[in-house]
């Protein structure tokens, strides 16, 4: 079974702070998402990477891929209030049947409250 | 496009009722999945699907089934409700390996 594990659990922060969120395994995965959830929505994805030490930016969002495809990390520049929510990675699985069925594997999630 | 939507968006059931729950995409995704989302555990893959008349199971599929009979419809039924299914349950398409859509959630609480 593949896990993957988010740090901090839930992260509070005053507007104009930065933060990084961090999402670690010990399997590798052939790529990884990262989706932030709103109170009564469903996950919307943020970004893709898919190469290992990818770096993706997003605006004031900033995203990782390890080197060997483990781990990955998500960095907000100046956070603002409007980026409060739920962070979560998924990882697709890089075993060839599990990949054919699109599987992804989620982390436990990020609680990100920005205070103004 | 209305994208993924599900119904119903909340629901109480007894101990031992049965119900199904909707899901349909408009995007003519062949992926589609049923997750559940519990505190402090993200999501966890229930069944999916790769296309009509194809599923199989997921991380925590006991005590649901699905079927797939056509690509826009996917239904998770819930045989025998126990107070362990309480959670919010998401349905997911995605083409190939990109980006899964999620729909809005249902919340369910089993009595």
């Amino acid at each position: 079974t593949q896990l993957l594990e988010q740090s901090p659990q839930f992260l509070s922060i005053q507007e104009g702070e930065n933060l990084t969120v961090y999402c670690n395994s010990s399997s590798v995965f052939s790529s990884l998402q990262w989706y932030r959830q709103e109170p009564g929505e469903g996950p919307v994805l943020l970004v893709t990477v898919v190469t290992g030490g990818e770096v993706k930016k997003l605006k004031r969002l900033t995203f990782q891929f390890g080197d060997a495809r483990k781990d990955s990390s998500l960095h907000i520049t100046a956070a603002q209030t409007g980026d409060t929510g739920l962070y979560l990675c998924a990882g697709a699985s890089a075993w060839v049947r599990e990949a054919a069925g699109n599987k992804l594997t989620f982390g436990g999630g990020t609680r990100v409250l920005v205070k103004p | 496009n209305a994208g993924v939507t599900q119904t119903p968006k909340f629901q109480v059931l007894k101990t031992g009722q049965s119900m199904t729950l909707q899901c349909a995409q408009d995007m003519n995704h062949e992926y589609m999945s049923w997750y559940r989302q519990d505190p402090g555990m993200g999501l966890r893959l229930i069944h999916y699907s790769v296309g009509a008349g194809i599923t199989d199971q997921g991380e925590v599929p006991n005590g649901y089934n699905v079927s797939r009979s056509t690509t826009e419809d996917f239904p998770l039924r819930l045989l025998s409700a126990a107070p362990s299914q309480t959670s919010v349950y998401f349905c997911a398409s995605s083409l190939d390996r990109a980006a899964q859509y999620f729909g809005p959630g249902t919340r369910l609480t089993v009595l």
